[in-house]
């Protein structure tokens, strides 16, 4: 199964907002509403920061903010701030599979 | 605090194995669905396997499945990768991530806790 689609870098100065897209197919993001996204820093694991398209982990800013409509899911990060500076990427259920997004690199000027 | 700690990765040749183990604390181990996710070096991040509480359901991506096989020790709160036939393609960071509930068969498809990873690397 391909990747689902993501843009390979944003970018956006401090106290902006930028929208992060996730594209797939029917068969996972056309069907379900069981995307997450995870961040990641440099040598880091990744981590959790929305799940079930809008949901917020414990402890995660409010800024972080996810919806979906059709084939495709997005996040939108607020407020950006330095340390936002990070890999994201989104995540869906695929059948009885996850697929994960190639990833989008964002850049804090 | 909910840890995951990966071990066993290392350098390995084409076509041979490796067993990568993680152990969870902070948490009730038996209760979770646990999976293993990869990130080759400067790659993205590919789902491999997951298996549910009590290891009733597995599933494995199609490219690892009939060489990976998943397992979970709920006594020792460990589970395992056993890597079989590996390839160069097979080299990438292996992280275990927790699922709530019994992970995909109790409907929580998303990874909730992570570990540090740890280094497959093959090659001759």
């Amino acid at each position: 199964q391909s990747a689902l689609t993501q843009p390979a870098s944003v970018s956006g100065s401090p106290g902006q907002s930028i929208t992060i897209s996730c594209t797939g197919t029917r068969s996972n993001l056309g069907t379900y509403s069981l995307v997450s996204w995870y961040q990641q820093h440099p040598g880091k694991a990744p981590k959790l920061i929305i799940y079930e398209v809008t949901e917020r982990p414990s402890g995660i800013s409010s800024r972080f903010s996810g919806s979906r409509s059709g084939n495709a899911a997005s996040l939108t990060i607020s407020g950006l701030q330095d340390e936002d500076e990070a890999d994201y990427f989104c995540c869906s259920r695929d059948g009885d599979t996850m697929i994960f997004g190639g990833g989008t690199k964002l850049t804090v000027l | 605090e909910v840890q995951l700690v990966e071990s066993g990765g290392g350098p390995v040749k084409p076509g041979g194995s490796l067993r990568l183990s993680c152990a969870g604390s902070g948490f009730s181990f038996s209760s979770y669905g646990i999976n293993w996710v990869r990130q080759a070096p400067g790659k993205g991040l590919e789902w491999i396997s997951s298996i549910s509480t009590r290891g009733t359901y597995i599933s494995y991506a199609d490219s690892v499945k009939g060489r990976f096989t998943i397992s979970r020790d709920d006594a020792n709160d460990a589970f395992y990768l056993q890597m079989n036939r590996l390839t160069v393609e097979d080299t990438a960071v292996y992280y275990c991530a927790r699922s709530p509930g019994s992970g995909f068969w109790s409907g929580y498809y998303y990874f909730d806790y992570w570990g540090q990873g740890t280094l497959v690397t093959v090659s001759s």
